[in-house]
């Protein structure tokens, strides 16, 4: 079965901390993907970044920064020098596996709400 | 702007109503893929649609069904609706029916149920 963890329920933080919003998944797919999603408190689903399962190449985009690691199942979202417009819950997602029949469905986690005090 | 809309934007109705959400995918993108959001059970995959035609179910009850139209647009239908039918339904929209697509999402219908 496949699934997508995402233990850290809220994380609260001041203005300018660096901080990182952890994702572990479940697959036995040998190629899968995995992405990001922003909601911010407006409520529209934000894509972020894909990543497949054969790139395991850090990615930083500006503030954000991406780090996945195939060994340990996990796809780590870094926000650094956050800002109060940060604020949002966070989705990592898993593209559904060819068993069962689904075709590219997501497995979102339960999500990371993330606040950024001024 | 993801370029998916999705329309109402609110919907308030009664137990046992049934309502039509509708999606608009961006251009050119061939597969639309419905969700609900809901506080206990997240968001969770209900039906995927390519090109017309059914391609995917997820944990969609049997009170819903969906369809895609010739023009692609499609249109959730929610019936006999109960208070647990409350929720943010998503609408996504991908170029084909691929792994490999970033499905981007609409705006959401907020449903409420009283």
């Amino acid at each position: 079965a496949q699934k997508v963890t995402q233990a850290q329920t809220e994380i609260s933080v001041v203005e300018k901390e660096d901080v990182t919003l952890d994702c572990v998944y479940e697959t036995r797919d040998t190629t899968y993907y995995l992405f990001w999603y922003k909601q911010p408190p407006s409520g529209e689903l934000v894509f972020l970044i894909r990543r497949n399962s054969f790139d395991e190449q850090n990615e930083i985009s500006g503030r954000y920064s991406w780090n996945f690691q195939k060994s340990t199942s996990s796809f780590n979202f870094t926000i650094t020098a956050s800002q109060v417009v940060d604020s949002a819950v966070y989705f990592c997602a898993l593209s559904g596996g060819w068993d069962g029949g689904s075709q590219g469905n997501l497995i979102f986690g339960k999500g990371t709400k993330l606040s950024v005090k001024p | 702007d993801s370029g998916v809309t999705q329309t109402p934007k609110h919907l308030i109705t009664a137990t046992g109503q049934r309502v039509t959400l509708r999606c608009s995918p961006r251009s050119g993108d061939l597969s639309v893929y419905w969700y609900q959001q809901s506080l206990d059970q997240g968001l969770q995959f209900l039906i995927q649609y390519y090109n017309g035609e059914e391609r995917a179910k997820g944990n969609i009850l049997e009170r819903f069904s969906a369809q895609q139209f010739p023009d692609l647009h499609s249109e959730l239908n929610l019936s006999s609706l109960e208070l647990g039918d409350s929720a943010l339904y998503f609408c996504a929209s991908s170029p084909r029916t691929s792994r490999t697509d970033t499905q981007y999402f609409g705006p959401g219908t907020r449903l409420t149920v009283l």
